[in-house]
């Protein structure tokens, strides 16, 4: 098994360019989430998705989307991005029978 | 509201030295609280839970309802515990992670 991917690894953006973080894990869990990880605020939550077909916000979704493709995959949007959302972008998964959130390796974005 | 406090940014202890990462927690209820570890440019990784009880490379933490607080433990610290600690709170589908001490054991 794989876990949690992730893709890319890194990433530079121009302010206004829109791009799309790939997440995937092969463990069959149900809840998927989507988290920034900036110095000294620690990991903040930008949305979940707790079944396929289901997202909802987090603490920070304002400037993202998501869609969660299908039982595997939870895709993240910057639709124009910012350097405010300069971050390390970490994906993660649970199955419904544990507290337990297994991470990806995550995604060093950097917005200029 | 759900709320994970750790109270220390940085700790730096010496090897072989105890280390003892504070969390304190706000939560109605009974909360299910983790710690999670994040070794240089790796994945966080779950370290334990309170309700397994358990001590992981060394670790422990208790569960202390009346303080609120769920402090990670080592009585010898060893150069390789040097990472980045989070304390987490499970509440409903979403967790909450408190903002991170990073700890460096010091030859």
């Amino acid at each position: 098994n794989a876990g949690v991917t992730q893709t890319p690894k890194f990433q530079v953006l121009k302010t206004g360019q829109s791009m799309t973080l790939q997440c995937a894990q092969d463990m069959n869990h149900n809840s998927m989430y989507w988290y920034r990880q900036d110095p000294g605020m620690g990991l903040r939550l930008i949305y979940y998705s707790a079944s396929e077909g289901t997202t909802d916000k987090g603490e920070v979704p304002n400037g993202y989307n998501v869609s969660r493709l299908n039982k595997r995959e939870f895709s993240l949007r910057l639709e124009s991005a910012a350097p405010s959302q300069t971050s390390v972008y970490f994906c993660a998964s649970r199955d419904r029978n544990s507290y337990e959130q297994y991470f990806g390796p995550g995604t060093r974005l950097t917005v200029t | 509201a759900q709320r994970v406090t750790q109270p220390e940014k940085l700790l730096s202890v010496f090897k072989g030295a105890p280390v003892e990462l504070k969390c304190n927690y706000s939560y109605s209820g009974s909360p299910e609280l983790f710690w999670y570890v994040q070794y240089s440019r790796q994945r966080l990784q779950l370290l334990l839970r309170h309700i397994s009880r358990e001590s992981i490379k060394g670790f422990t933490a208790d569960l202390n309802k009346g303080e609120t607080s769920f402090h990670l433990k080592k009585p010898f610290a060893q150069e390789e515990d040097s990472a980045m600690y989070y304390c987490a709170l499970i509440g409903s589908e979403k967790l909450v992670f408190g903002k991170g001490t990073k700890l460096t054991v010091n030859p």
